[in-house]
């Protein structure tokens, strides 16, 4: 089975702190993604990668970074983090693009809370 | 704008069947997926539909009408286990996934 692995599940930080969220899969997927998951709301995508060093905007990229040097390792950047980036945050891979052949597998998420 | 409505929270009894309602209104649709997200952990795959009609997966079911941009999921013999979210989503005409907000199902015994 693939596994997408976040390393951290909870995370607390203070207000303008730089945060790293790290996931790393293991089935040699293209693609990766990182949304966020609030209350009430559908999921949101941040940022997606589709190839090492390559990354492209989602629906709310603002406040955020991406860094992709391997091809298992999509990090997360919060440059300075706020509290209305409070939230959890879910990584997820594809092969290729999506579709009833390429399905989404998520990490179990990291709850960020920021002070 | 592009939409996906689920109900927010549906209650059913433990061994009856319960149907879980998605509508969508998108740019386009390429497939429709289902989702199951227990409570702290990852959103696991269940089902996804991009012709018309019942998909069946043992106790679970998916049911899709594209000129009616609906829906739904059919759970039956229900488990306790069963209590999680489902969420909703839908390729769009840019190969882009919606989400729905997710519908919260709680199994009582």
């Amino acid at each position: 089975d693939v596994k997408v692995t976040q390393s951290s599940r909870y995370l607390v930080k203070r207000t303008g702190e730089k945060v790293f969220l790290e996931c790393v899969q293991d089935m040699d997927h293209e693609n990766m993604f990182w949304y966020r998951q609030d209350p009430g709301l559908g999921l949101r995508l941040i940022y997606f990668s589709y190839d090492v060093k390559m990354k492209e905007k989602g629906d709310i990229p603002e406040g955020y970074s991406v860094s992709r040097e391997k091809k298992e390792r999509f990090s997360l950047i919060l440059e300075s983090a706020s509290t209305n980036q409070t939230s959890m945050y879910l990584c997820a891979s594809t092969l290729g693009g999506v579709s009833g052949a390429n399905v989404l597998t998520f990490g179990a998420g990291s709850r960020l809370t920021v002070l | 704008g592009q939409n996906i409505d689920q109900p927010t929270e549906m209650t059913a009894t433990e061994g009856a069947i319960v149907q879980i309602n998605c509508t969508y209104q998108t740019s386009g649709f390429n497939g429709l997926f289902w989702y199951q997200q227990h409570a702290g952990e990852a959103p696991t795959f269940l089902s996804y539909n991009v012709l018309d009609g019942l998909e069946e997966k043992g106790r679970f079911s998916s049911f899709l009408s594209r000129s009616k941009g609906y829906s739904y999921l059919l759970l039956k013999e229900l488990q306790m286990k069963d209590s999680a979210s489902y969420l909703c989503a839908v390729i769009d005409s840019n190969y882009q996934l919606i989400w729905g907000a997710g519908t919260k199902l709680i199994i009582k015994p």
